[in-house]
């Protein structure tokens, strides 16, 4: 088990740029989770899948925000026409649905707009 | 709209004493975790509760869980200066069907001084 895996762990881009993030989480999760948290404040939902299926998205995934996970294994996230209002840390969590293991997460990517 | 509200936000202690951290959460939820938080790091988990009247224990650390007063805690029993962190409640969003996504509360910064 080696843990969720997120790259890169530090962006820093200009406003107007495209990133893209990616996330690798534990082998046999089923769940793929994504969370943005700010600071001084707790994680904040964004959207999650269910093997290649994205089941759910935040009202706070606006439509520069996209996610996939093709494969049902790795997944994306890419925020277009970035602004100084998305840096924050991205995390992903991963677990395995039915199993009432809690979300594992991995370190995060910090994102800052100059 | 599930919301969870964490007292106290910040808690600055004396090594040895006890504490207990509150956590809130407004409509009825089955799963509720607690994980930890270090300075630039990522979250880990502490305890899964899973049920009204739970009770887990970890080293100094003990969480509950009152499903019906919508209610849990997260006692600390003589503090050390290794438990110094940011510790957060969160609340699963799917009551009665398989895990949804989390919803957090704002963190308890736990400083524990000698």
């Amino acid at each position: 088990d080696t843990g969720v895996s997120q790259d890169p762990r530090h962006k820093i881009t200009k406003r107007g740029q495209n990133v893209t993030f990616r996330c690798d989480p534990i082998s046999e999760h089923n769940r793929l989770y994504w969370y943005r948290q700010t600071l001084g404040q707790g994680p904040e939902f964004l959207t999650y899948f269910q093997n290649e299926a994205q089941l759910e998205k935040s009202r706070l995934l606006s439509d520069r925000f996209s996610a996939e996970r093709p494969k049902g294994s790795f997944s994306t996230l890419e925020i277009q026409r970035t602004e100084q209002g998305d840096s924050a840390m991205y995390l992903c969590a991963s677990t395995l649905q039915g199993s009432n293991q809690p979300q594992h997460f991995g370190d995060g990517t910090r994102l800052s707009i100059l | 709209e599930l919301k969870v509200e964490q007292n106290p936000l910040f808690l600055s202690m004396q090594e040895g004493k006890n504490y207990t951290i509150y956590c809130n959460y407004s409509t009825t939820s089955d799963r509720l975790y607690w994980y930890r938080q270090d300075p630039g790091k990522s979250l880990e988990s502490l305890f899964v509760l899973l049920s009204n009247g739970a009770v887990k224990q970890e080293g100094r650390l003990m969480a509950s869980l009152d499903t019906k007063a919508r209610l849990s805690t997260l006692h600390i029993t003589a503090a050390v200066h290794d438990l110094s962190a940011t510790y957060f409640c969160a609340v699963d969003s799917n009551y009665g069907g398989s895990q949804g996504n989390l919803i957090f509360g704002k963190g308890t910064k736990l400083s524990v001084k000698p």
